[in-house]
């Protein structure tokens, strides 16, 4: 069963970073490129990016070229996403997403950045 | 950057209705291979996005038939026909034909 386990809930001062992790299991991600997504209520999904794990190979968009920074680790099978000098607008719900369609998504990680 | 403009905002209805969301894109969305990579996805309220319709109109394992996606080049439509409690959410258009992928704004499907 094709499963992509994202970590737990992040609290974060502003001008701070994070790293988010999902790992997947029942398949190997080297198989899929992975994608990011970002989650506000008031905006909607917004698509950050993907990473081909089997090369490192990434596209960003691009108001998330120097935000965000994909990498992916194949021995364990972990796509992981860091988000850099955090503010109140990177407070959003995260979600790994296997491509393409999306068929399977990570159960979302709640990022809140606040002093 | 490809622009997904889906309207309306919010559709009320009646459980057993109809309900029809549009989604416009700014520039064709056939890509070089001939396909279309046009997705519907439905969020329900603290859920992770499901997908719904990929390739314009093909349903996803387990949709429901009611679900019915079409459309072509730049003008795509998702039709929900009988709408049921569960199918209550937010849509969203994406398109993975170029890159950046982009998604539409959305639509709330709420009861009236």
């Amino acid at each position: 069963e094709v499963q992509l386990q994202q970590s737990g809930p992040e609290l974060r001062r502003p001008g701070s970073s994070v790293k988010l992790s999902c790992k997947a299991s029942g398949y190997s991600i080297t198989d899929y490129l992975m994608h990011w997504v970002k989650h506000r209520p008031e905006h909607g999904l917004e698509w950050i990016g993907w990473i081909d794990p089997e090369d490192g190979e990434t596209k960003y968009a691009q108001k998330f070229q120097s935000k965000a920074t994909l990498t992916a680790d194949t021995s364990s099978n972990t796509a992981y996403m860091q988000l850099s000098s955090l503010t109140s607008e990177d407070t959003a719900t995260y979600f790994c997403a296997r491509s393409t369609p999306f068929d399977y998504w990570g159960q979302g990680v709640m990022v809140t950045v606040s002093s | 950057d490809v622009v997904l403009t889906q309207t309306p905002v919010a559709q009320p209805v009646t459980l057993g209705d109809q309900a029809s969301i549009s989604c416009r894109s700014s520039q064709s969305l056939v890509h070089s291979n001939g396909n279309t990579y046009l997705e519907w996805y439905l969020q329900k309220p603290g859920q992770s996005p499901q997908l719904l319709i990929y390739k314009v109109s093909n349903r996803f394992s387990g949709v429901p038939d009611r679900f019915i996606g079409s459309g072509s080049g730049s003008d795509f439509t998702l039709k929900i026909s009988r709408v049921e409690p569960e199918d209550l959410g937010v849509y969203y258009c994406f398109q993975a034909t170029h890159d950046p992928r982009t998604f539409g704004g959305g639509t709330k499907l709420e009861l009236k």
